[in-house]
């Protein structure tokens, strides 16, 4: 079946330091979308990629979609503790609504 | 804008009673709500698909008659978990799309603790 390959598991990140994050599927997706889960929280739609090679910006945030629209990666740049929690990405393939959910990121940020 | 609610937010219940969960979206029409079942630490499982007026779709291995899901207007679905037991002791999230979008908007969830 489909599946959305996310990595790393886990993050442990000085504040101030880069951190990313990638996603893999094993089919070509119609659009990703990226969500954050703060620890105890419930999930929060960040962002949505539709074209290939596409790039957006959230201020210190940029998420990309790869060309095959196979993968797609989340960048953040000089994080803060704020930035603690978990992100998921997410992609549907043709017209399906339907999410398929990657594994998730867990960040960890020391202050 | 697309605000989704879930009632309640926490529930204990004992073994073999039915737990039900409501999902509203407080701002916008739902024509499609998704439920989520989420364990510690680990991603979302999706269990259904629900559309209104029309039957939910389940997911694989997902009991239907277990888990009631009733999608009667464009802003309630509620889930019932029939005949609740321990193991079903979880994390239950609701999401819904807004008509035209594919985001997901997501309720606070249900934290569900069978006894």
């Amino acid at each position: 079946g489909q599946q959305v390959m996310q990595i790393p598991q886990y993050q442990h990140v000085q504040e101030g330091e880069d951190f990313t994050t990638y996603c893999n599927s094993s089919t070509t997706l119609s659009n990703i979308q990226w969500y954050k889960q703060r620890p105890g929280g419930h999930p929060v739609f960040l962002i949505q990629l539709v074209k290939s090679g596409e790039v957006k910006k959230q201020k210190r945030l940029t998420f990309q979609f790869g060309e095959a629209k196979k993968n797609s990666s989340l960048h953040i740049t000089a994080t803060q503790t704020t930035d603690v929690g978990t992100y998921f990405c997410a992609g549907t393939a043709g017209n399906n609504r339907k999410l398929i959910w990657g594994l998730g990121t867990s960040l960890a940020v020391n202050p | 804008g697309a605000v989704v609610s879930q009632h309640p937010s926490w529930v204990i219940c004992k073994s073999g009673t039915s737990v039900k969960i409501e999902c509203r979206s407080l701002d916008f029409q739902a024509t499609t709500m998704f439920w989520y079942r989420q364990f510690p630490k680990q991603s979302l499982m999706l269990m259904a698909t629900s559309n209104e007026g029309s039957k939910a779709t389940y997911e694989q291995g997902v009991e239907k008659d277990k888990f009631l899901i009733n999608h009667a207007s464009l802003t309630l679905s509620t889930l019932t978990v029939t005949s609740a037991h321990p193991e079903d002791s979880s994390f239950y999230i609701c999401s819904a799309i807004t008509p035209g979008r594919m985001a997901q908007y997501f309720g606070p969830g249900t934290r569900l603790l069978v006894l």
